[in-house]
């Protein structure tokens, strides 16, 4: 079983609606938790980051992480085309593990 | 600041060459990573280093080495190629602060072996 896990997608959407993305994973080391985001033939930044259970709010961004259920969320809300990109979720402990990513695809 | 830079950007290998993969990063970081991203695999640690004149093993390294030259640059050598090997490789670069180690990557080399 691999230590982070994340449905692959596509994921499409028409523009403006709500996208949600949803990761699991295995390790109860891990202290906190990124979202890099990754487009076409690009090196991944990263989008936001939390430290705790409960929600983060950056802009149209909000991260969610359910630490009793090992679940990690990002909700993109107002979704633009320029949101199409690949989702990485990345929990970390002494060291950044990364899922497989979620490709999303906002239609105008 | 070009933060983190890669070369080449694509290579062609046939089985059994070798070649050296390169990166540089700008912004006086302590650590840098080599990973690969395959489809459906996410991205697999290779090597990493935590300071100048240290390496350690990653995830998977069998057939890889790495030198970390100096504070700046940090290189991946191939030294014979095997299709297994086709891949994006991207090479990160990292500071830590308040707990939190942030990486920063770069472009990605595209290499396919033959």
């Amino acid at each position: 079983q691999k230590e982070v896990e994340q449905d692959p997608g596509p994921l499409s959407v028409p523009e403006g609606a709500i996208v949600s993305l949803n990761c699991t994973y295995s390790n109860s080391a891990f202290q906190y938790f990124m979202w890099y985001r990754q487009y076409s033939r690009k090196g991944p930044e990263l989008l936001m980051y939390t430290y705790s259970s409960g929600n983060k709010e950056d802009g149209r961004f909000t991260a969610q992480v359910d630490k009793s259920s090992k679940y990690i969320s990002l909700f993109i809300r107002d979704s633009q085309p320029s949101d199409s990109a690949t989702y990485l979720c990345a929990p970390a402990g002494n060291k950044l593990t990364f899922g497989g990513g979620t490709r999303v695809l906002v239609k105008p | 600041n070009a933060g983190v830079t890669q070369t080449p950007k694509f290579q062609v290998l046939k089985t059994g060459q070798s070649m050296t993969l390169q990166c540089a990063q700008d912004m006086n970081h302590n650590s840098m990573y080599w990973y690969r991203q395959d489809p459906g695999m996410g991205l697999r640690l290779i090597y990493y280093s935590a300071s100048e004149g240290t390496t350690d093993k990653g995830e998977v390294p069998n057939g890889y080495n790495v030198s970390r030259l100096n504070k700046r640059e940090f290189s991946l050598r191939l030294e014979s190629a095997a299709p297994s090997q086709t891949s994006v490789y991207f090479c990160a670069s990292s500071v830590a602060s308040g707990g939190l180690d942030t990486q920063y990557f770069g472009p990605g080399t595209r290499l396919t072996v033959l």
